[in-house]
């Protein structure tokens, strides 16, 4: 079974529409984040959780929120959906003391129509 | 503030080519610097790593030493095989402040053909 899970990993939605991508992992790390992936600009910071507790904004928070439920479990939710939020999601977790060796997910590709 | 610089794909290959990727890197302080790779529908996954000047990480063939003079890191291997065909990100960890972040290039699409 995969370390890190996502789900759903393809959504079609529409604009104005709340939708929540849920992610879990099974490595026992402490940390999680939330990143976006669109064509020619890698990937970018979303959320980050440092503990259950502990919840960061990063560099493109704006119109995304996060639940961290447990250790295992991080959520990403759009409030209210727009097109220009169409890309690739990427959940990652990794230990405190490697935190440069990040644990990817398959990914959810979300279109907002 | 920190930032990557990796060269534009998309990189065509025969089978057998040599690979370089070009990543150069601004940052302060020593940075850890970072390869990943992006197979077709799968999530990134760490190819290498340097944690100082002068090292060089390798693995699965690939090899990149960290250069701090010129501030590169450039991804090479000498025999590319079908099943390299990915999308390649170069990354840096900044050596002070909280150690989670992660900066990543853009990403080099590399495919390699029979």
């Amino acid at each position: 079974d995969a370390d890190v899970t996502q789900t759903p990993r393809n959504r079609i939605t529409k604009t104005g529409k709340r939708i929540m991508l849920e992610c879990s992992q099974t490595k026992g790390h402490d940390r999680m984040y939330w990143y976006r992936q669109d064509p020619g600009l890698g990937l970018r910071l979303i959320y980050y959780s440092f503990d259950v507790k502990d919840i960061n904004k990063g560099e493109i928070s704006d119109g995304y929120s996060v639940s961290r439920q447990a250790q295992a479990k991080f959520s990403l939710s759009l409030e209210s959906a727009i097109p220009n939020q169409t890309a690739l999601y990427f959940c990652a977790t990794s230990d405190r003391d490697t935190a440069y060796e990040q644990y990817f997910g398959p990914g959810t590709r979300l279109t907002v129509t | 503030g920190n930032s990557v610089t990796q060269m534009e794909g998309p990189v065509t290959l025969s089978e057998e080519a040599f690979l370089t990727i070009n990543c150069t890197y601004t940052a302060t302080g020593y940075p850890s610097l970072f390869w990943y790779v992006q197979y077709p529908g799968e999530g990134l996954q760490l190819l290498l790593k340097a944690t100082k000047a002068d090292d060089k990480g390798s693995n699965k063939g690939f090899e990149a030493t960290y250069r701090k003079e010129t501030t590169s890191f450039h991804l090479e291997k000498g025999s590319v095989q079908v099943s390299d065909s990915a999308v390649y990100f170069c990354a840096l960890k900044s050596s002070g402040g909280s150690n989670y972040k992660l900066t990543f290039g853009k990403g080099t699409l590399l495919t390699v053909n029979p």
